[in-house]
């Protein structure tokens, strides 16, 4: 099966500017996460979509941060502005049950 | 919410000695447990999981702990191998259906020396 997509690979953005990632998950996954993989940490949750709708947000800085599923398939990730912290690797992940399937991931460098 | 702690955050081992990670949950509810191997620049990818019901899994050179009484669960790999360098980290998620969140340990570093 083909895996989860995520793009683009890399990004170098400046502080205040804003970013857009973007994920397709594994057909058939209703569920699907976004983590956030600061340098030397484990994957935090931001969010997490069953189908279209947002299960879980409450690890989500909703003041810069946004999240959206619209069609219950491919998925969006948005900073506006994007602050010197938020450099990290953006992970999108899709399940079917329990089990994870994570894609490459995004590595967003704020400067 | 749960919470994970993992330990060591880095282990160094000599090649063919074996290697264990550790980690602690703090809700008692959590019943899925996997673990995932990051190597440098790639995604997590799953490697083991066990579920609360079973109390040890085993697959080739990696097997996995888990005591419910003391909320820990640890990872095991013997005859280790230099290409078994990478980070490892545990993960838990408690019941409630299909698609749950993942709350992760912070990691730990393994080093295989040939």
């Amino acid at each position: 099966e083909a895996g989860v997509a995520q793009s683009p690979r890399y990004k170098i953005i400046e502080k205040r500017q804003s970013v857009a990632f973007w994920c397709n998950p594994i057909s058939g996954h209703a569920t699907l996460y976004w983590y956030q993989q600061i340098l030397g940490q484990g994957p935090k949750l931001l969010i997490q979509f069953q189908n279209n709708g947002v299960v879980d947000d409450s690890q989500l800085p909703k003041d810069r941060f946004s999240a959206e599923r619209l069609k219950g398939v491919d998925s969006t990730l948005k900073i506006q502005p994007a602050k010197l912290e938020d450099s990290a690797v953006y992970l999108c992940a899709s399940s079917l049950t329990a089990g994870y399937t994570f894609g490459s991931g995004t590595r967003l460098t704020v400067v | 919410g749960e919470n994970v702690e993992q330990h060591p955050s880095t282990l160094s081992v000599q090649e063919g000695d074996s290697a264990v990670i550790k980690c602690t949950y703090s809700d008692s509810a959590s019943n899925y447990f996997p673990w995932y191997k990051q190597e440098l620049g790639k995604r997590p990818q799953l490697i083991i999981d066990i579920r609360s019901n079973v109390g040890e899994k085993k697959d080739q050179r990696i097997a996995v702990t888990l005591n419910k009484t003391a909320k820990h669960f640890s990872l095991h790999i013997t005859e280790t191998q230099p290409e078994d360098s990478a980070v490892y980290f545990c993960a838990a998620t408690p019941p409630g259906g299909a698609g749950n969140m993942l709350t992760f340990g912070g990691g730990t570093r393994l080093m295989v020396k040939p």
